[in-house]
């Protein structure tokens, strides 16, 4: 059964760093595709970060280019958010998606975690 | 970037009714489009990709259709547990990949 499981989110001031993590299992990791998006309270669903299997590509949308960083262990079957410079705008649920189909990062996502909590306020 | 546009925003159905709802694409997008329902408190899930592909498990009175930037979702025989929120996507050009702004069904 493929299990996504997001922590490190919680309550941070504008101005500092938080990072994410997501464990995968039930999967082969290192032939996926994965990416990050967030749902701010009561809003839709917007694409963040997207890396490739091995990490070397990666994608941002626009207002996290530069603050953002996704990154992956595939030896620890795990998927990583850094966000730096957090705005208010930031405040979100984060989810982490598998791509769907493996060795393909462009795709839809099949299956996505349960979500963590970021709150950017002073 | 390709926007996504659907429609109605929110929808009010009784349990047994044929529910649709759409979602347009700012240019053509191939097909390379997804569904997916958001049930309160929950995670998104895939309900129908490559604009008609049903999903592993889900049940058979979802159907998707469509082609170029016209698409649609379409519910058969509403059922109670398919009071949610819907979301269409589109991974024809990225990044970024796009959403729509989302359908909340309701029961009337």
């Amino acid at each position: 059964e493929v299990q996504l499981v997001e922590s490190g989110g919680g309550l941070v001031q504008p101005g500092r760093s938080l990072k994410l993590s997501c464990a995968a299992s039930g999967f082969t990791f290192s032939n996926y595709g994965m990416a990050w998006v967030c749902q701010a309270p009561t809003k839709g669903l917007e694409w963040v970060a997207s890396i490739s299997t091995g990490g070397g590509n990666t994608y941002y949308r626009d207002s996290v280019k530069g603050r953002f960083t996704i990154s992956r262990d595939n030896a620890k079957n795990t998927l990583y958010l850094q966000m730096d410079s957090l705005r208010s705008e930031d405040t979100a649920t984060y989810y982490c998606a598998r791509v769907g189909g493996p060795f393909n990062y462009g795709s839809y996502f099949d299956y996505w975690g349960q979500g963590v909590m970021v709150t950017v306020s002073s | 970037d390709i926007q996504m546009t659907q429609s109605p925003a929110s929808l009010s159905a009784s349990l047994g009714e044929t529910v649709t709802i759409e979602c347009r694409a700012s240019e053509d997008i191939y097909s390379n489009l997804a569904w997916y329902q958001q049930k309160p408190g929950n995670s998104p899930q895939l309900l129908i990709y490559d604009a008609n592909s049903l999903a592993d498990g889900v049940p058979s009175r979802f159907s998707g259709s469509g082609s170029g930037t016209q698409y649609s979702l379409k519910i058969n025989s509403l059922q109670s547990e398919d009071v949610a929120s819907y979301f269409c996507q589109q991974y024809n050009n990225y990044p970024p990949w796009t959403f729509g702004g989302g359908t909340k069904l309701e029961l009337k």
